[in-house]
């Protein structure tokens, strides 16, 4: 069946370094790629999403680039501050019967030591 | 964080009893989700559902079940049958697809204990 793997599972950096998360999908259909931030005991929020159609996108410190033929997509935080620390978790959307599921990696914890 | 709530925020169970973990949402959206979380798992599909009275089976059904009587309500009822139910679960919904675009808005979870 479908899956989206995700890598590093967990993730310490220095407040100011850059922060990079990766994901692999293996449904060739996918089209829709989100990123949700997970602060601890709260629920998961959007913090950006890429389309198929688009390679890169940006919104102020955060970044997704996707790369269709790869089938894999990533999320960078530049400039990391401590209240960037949280759990990402990477999603990919499911065609077929199920249009509108979405299938999700099993997170990154990130640190940011200040 | 308004839209969409579940309740209660914390539940503890006895061993073989069936409880029911409340979703609501005022979002209008049609399709509810449930998802289970554990530790390093991620999040899994428990059921959805894209319209009222009708829903599907996600990746981790046995053990619950749901109904959608409802288009704002989505009850998940864990039963005796779930052998390892302790976990946080996160109802969500979302509008219709729009470009290809599905974003899921999340309620702010039921943490369950089976004592």
């Amino acid at each position: 069946g479908e899956n989206v793997e995700q890598h590093p599972s967990t993730l310490s950096v220095q407040e100011g370094d850059s922060a990079v998360i990766k994901c692999t999908y293996s449904d060739s259909a996918s089209n829709y790629f989100p990123w949700y931030k997970q602060e601890l005991g709260k629920r998961p929020q959007l913090i950006i999403d890429i389309r198929s159609n688009v390679g890169e996108k940006k919104d102020q410190r955060i970044a997704v680039t996707l790369n269709k033929t790869a089938k894999h997509f990533s999320l960078h935080i530049t400039e990391t501050q401590p209240e960037d620390s949280a759990v990402y978790f990477c999603a990919a959307s499911i065609k077929g019967g199920s249009q509108g599921n979405l299938i999700f990696g099993k997170g990154t914890k990130l640190s940011v030591k200040p | 964080d308004g839209g969409i709530t579940q309740s209660p925020k914390y539940l503890f169970r006895k061993e073989g009893q069936n409880v029911t973990l409340s979703c609501e949402q005022n979002l209008n959206h049609d399709a509810m989700y449930w998802y289970r979380q554990d530790p390093g798992q991620g999040l899994r599909l428990i059921y959805y559902s894209q319209i009222v009275n009708d829903f599907q089976k996600g990746d981790i059904a046995e053990g619950y079940s749901v109904s959608r009587e409802k288009k704002e309500s989505f009850p998940l009822t864990v039963t005796s049958a779930q052998k390892n139910p302790t976990a946080f679960y996160l109802c969500a919904s979302s509008p219709p697809l729009a470009g290809g675009r599905n974003e899921q808005f999340f309620g702010p979870g039921t943490r369950l204990t089976v004592l």
